[in-house]
């Protein structure tokens, strides 16, 4: 299995853009994790998915802040307008519920809010 | 909420010496621990876990030790090597309970730079 993929890489965009963060899970896992981080506040959870539903959005900081999985192999994590302040490291991540539950990150997108 | 607590949040020891990396957390319904490793501008990469029905769990130069009624774990590595430089982060979770939530659902500490000196 390819692990967790995530694109981009790096994404750098001018404030007031739209910007979309794109995750492919590990195929078979149920549940995924947008975390993000930062040098300030470290790694911190934004929302999970438990079967393409999602289960706890308390952490998405702001209503520009909106994520979706329209089905067990893709989500999207979405800020619109980006300010300079959402610039972080974006890490997508996945688990089996009910089996080990061990958690799995992908590569991470670098956003960079000018 | 969860609230992780980590320290140190540097460590720098000698190739060959023992580190060890201790956190507290404060939700006594807390009873998943995994340690993660993060090499520089890579992905939190995990390391080993524990559940909070055993008190220790080995894997190799990797220990972790937790103590359920203080409310702290310890990551414990033996006989260092330059190759174990890289950050270390404690975590905790929750049991699953109903509606589907996850351990996967963590609460992070701060880190710890470890570095190890050839």
């Amino acid at each position: 299995d390819a692990g967790v993929i995530q694109s981009p890489r790096h994404e750098v965009t001018e404030m007031g853009q739209e910007v979309t963060l794109r995750c492919k899970p590990i195929s078979g896992h149920n549940s995924l994790f947008w975390y993000r981080q930062t040098m300030m506040r470290g790694l911190e959870l934004l929302i999970y998915f438990n079967n393409n539903v999602p289960i706890d959005d308390s952490g998405m900081p702001e209503d520009r802040f909106s994520a979706k999985m329209p089905n067990a192999s893709f989500s999207t994590l979405k800020i619109q307008p980006s300010e300079p302040r959402d610039s972080a490291v974006y890490f997508c991540a996945s688990s089996f519920q009910r089996q080990d539950e061990k958690l799995f990150f992908g590569s991470g997108t670098q956003l960079s809010v000018l | 909420g969860e609230n992780v607590e980590q320290h140190p949040s540097t460590l720098s020891v000698q190739e060959g010496d023992s580190a060890v990396i201790k956190c507290t957390y404060s939700d006594s319904a807390s009873n998943y621990f995994p340690w993660y490793k993060q090499e520089l501008g890579k992905r939190p990469q995990l390391i080993i876990d524990i559940r909070s029905n055993v008190g220790e769990k080995k894997d190799q130069r990797i220990a972790v030790t937790l103590n359920k009624t203080a409310k702290h774990f310890s990551l414990h590595i033996t006989e260092t090597q330059p190759e174990d430089s890289a950050v270390y982060f404690c975590a905790a979770s929750p049991s699953p309970g109903a509606g589907g939530t996850s351990y996967g659902k963590l609460t992070f500490g701060q880190g710890t730079i470890l570095t190890v000196h050839p």
